[in-house]
């Protein structure tokens, strides 16, 4: 069974960093593209940006909102946002979702609150 | 990027009846991704539909979904009463991947 695990959400203050992990397990971690995306809160969801699979190369693209402050890695069996100079805007659950054969998988979510 | 235009924002039906939610792209998107989500407060979105029409596993048969191009149904055949939330369609083929804004089905 393809089990996502999100972590490392908390409160941080406007300016601070945060690293988010994902933990997968039930599936080949390095054989798919992985997506991070958020939901601020009372808002819809917003990609935040992927790594591809090792065929790929694991090489990464994000939306515009957040390149330049947001970095996606990946090691054998876990996903990484590392997310710096943190906005209030950038409160929101965030969500790592994995593609494996179409079918989409999302874990359940870690919440950041950005506030002094 | 693809744009993702749900309609319509609110939906007020009765359970029992037959909900139609539409998903517009502003260019065309492959049918193989493109997704349906269903999501109440507090939760993660649930997939309902993948592939354009193809349920996902432990979805009921009330749900059915269809399309190709730029437009896309999702159809509750008849409502029950844990049916009441917001959904989302999502593409993931073209990068950025995109989502609808979402659309509010009700009780009536």
């Amino acid at each position: 069974e393809v089990q996502l695990v999100e972590s490392g959400g908390g409160l941080v203050q406007p300016g601070g960093s945060l690293r988010l992990s994902c933990a997968g397990s039930g599936f080949t971690f390095s054989g798919h593209d992985m997506d991070w995306v958020r939901q601020a809160p009372g808002k819809g969801l917003e990609w935040v940006g992927r790594t591809r699979n090792k065929a790929k190369s694991y090489t990464t693209n994000y939306a515009a909102s957040v390149q330049g402050r947001f970095t996606i890695s990946r090691d054998e069996n876990s996903l990484y946002l590392q997310i710096n100079s943190l906005k209030t805007e950038d409160t929101a659950v965030y969500y790592c979702v994995s593609y494996q054969s179409l079918v989409p998988y999302w874990g359940q979510g870690t919440l950041v609150t950005v506030s002094s | 990027e693809i744009v993702l235009t749900q309609s319509p924002a609110t939906l007020s039906l009765s359970p029992g009846e037959r909900a139609t939610l539409s998903c517009a792209a502003s260019q065309s998107v492959s049918s193989s991704y493109l997704a349906w989500y269903q999501q109440k407060p507090g939760l993660a979105p649930r997939l309902l539909i993948y592939d354009a029409s193809r349920r996902a596993t432990g979805i009921p048969d009330r749900f059915s979904g269809s399309g190709s191009g730029t437009d896309f149904t999702l159809t509750i055949s008849r409502l029950e009463p844990e049916d009441f939330a917001v959904y989302y369609c999502q593409q993931y083929g073209t990068s950025p991947i995109t989502f609808g804004q979402g659309t509010r089905l009700e009780i009536k």
